[in-house]
């Protein structure tokens, strides 16, 4: 069993669309997270939701929106996508301050 | 504010050789510092982490790390490296802790470790 699954893993579209990733932990984590990859493999940490609740919301524009439906998912969703949103897009877990597993990425590309 | 410096972007070993990896850090306090490794096309998995009590820390697929305080270094060590060693290394620090949970992860720019044979 996948312990963090994002779907899709690939995501190609046109400038302009809105588009979402989805993200599930079944490690009972309650702690999830967005992270942003860029070309250069630079890691940036976007959101954070614990139980729920919005923790961390670093300076992203505000076309970007998480959601968490529940403790064990954690959804992002775009709006009027940019080229400077291609990137790898990765989820995370962690219980409480240990350690965070990743998922295995989304990569967008954006033409 | 937390930062991590890996001063070296790319490194090359022969297979069977040793290998170290630096990574600097910058935090107020006790520091939870990680080492985790990219496949290429994947996702980021844990090789070891320090939290507090033996700076020496042992981790997965034979890899171990030094935590340094008068330093500030977290260097990533193995004694002899295999072909399948060869991805990007990220560094990373995380001592804030959140209110209502969580801890927020600064990571280093990377090291690209490649291997020949």
């Amino acid at each position: 069993d996948t312990a963090v699954s994002q779907t899709p893993k690939y995501l190609v579209t046109q400038m302009g669309n809105d588009k979402s990733i989805k993200c599930e932990q079944n490690l009972g984590h309650d702690t999830m997270y967005w992270y942003k990859q860029d070309s250069k493999k630079f890691l940036k940490i976007m959101f954070s939701y614990n139980n729920k609740e919005l923790i961390i919301n670093e300076t992203v524009p505000n076309r970007f929106s998480p959601k968490s439906p529940d403790k064990a998912h954690l959804n992002l969703h775009i709006n009027s996508l940019e080229l400077g949103d291609s990137a790898v897009y990765f989820c995370a877990s962690s219980q409480s301050t240990n350690f965070q597993y990743f998922g295995p990425g989304t990569r967008l590309l954006v033409l | 504010a937390q930062s991590v410096t890996q001063p070296d972007i790319h490194i090359t070993v022969s297979e069977g050789a040793s290998l170290e990896l630096r990574c600097n850090y910058s935090y107020g306090a006790t520091p939870y510092l990680f080492w985790y490794v990219q496949s290429p096309g994947q996702g980021l998995q844990l090789l070891l982490k320090y939290f507090s009590g033996d700076t020496l820390v042992q981790g997965i697929k034979g890899f171990e790390a030094e935590f340094k305080r008068s330093q500030s270094s977290f260097n990533l060590r193995k004694p002899s490296v295999h072909w399948s060693d060869a991805a990007e290394y990220f560094c990373a620090v995380g001592g804030i802790i959140l209110t209502g949970g969580g801890n927020k992860l600064t990571f280093g720019t990377g090291t690209q470790l490649k291997v020949e044979l």
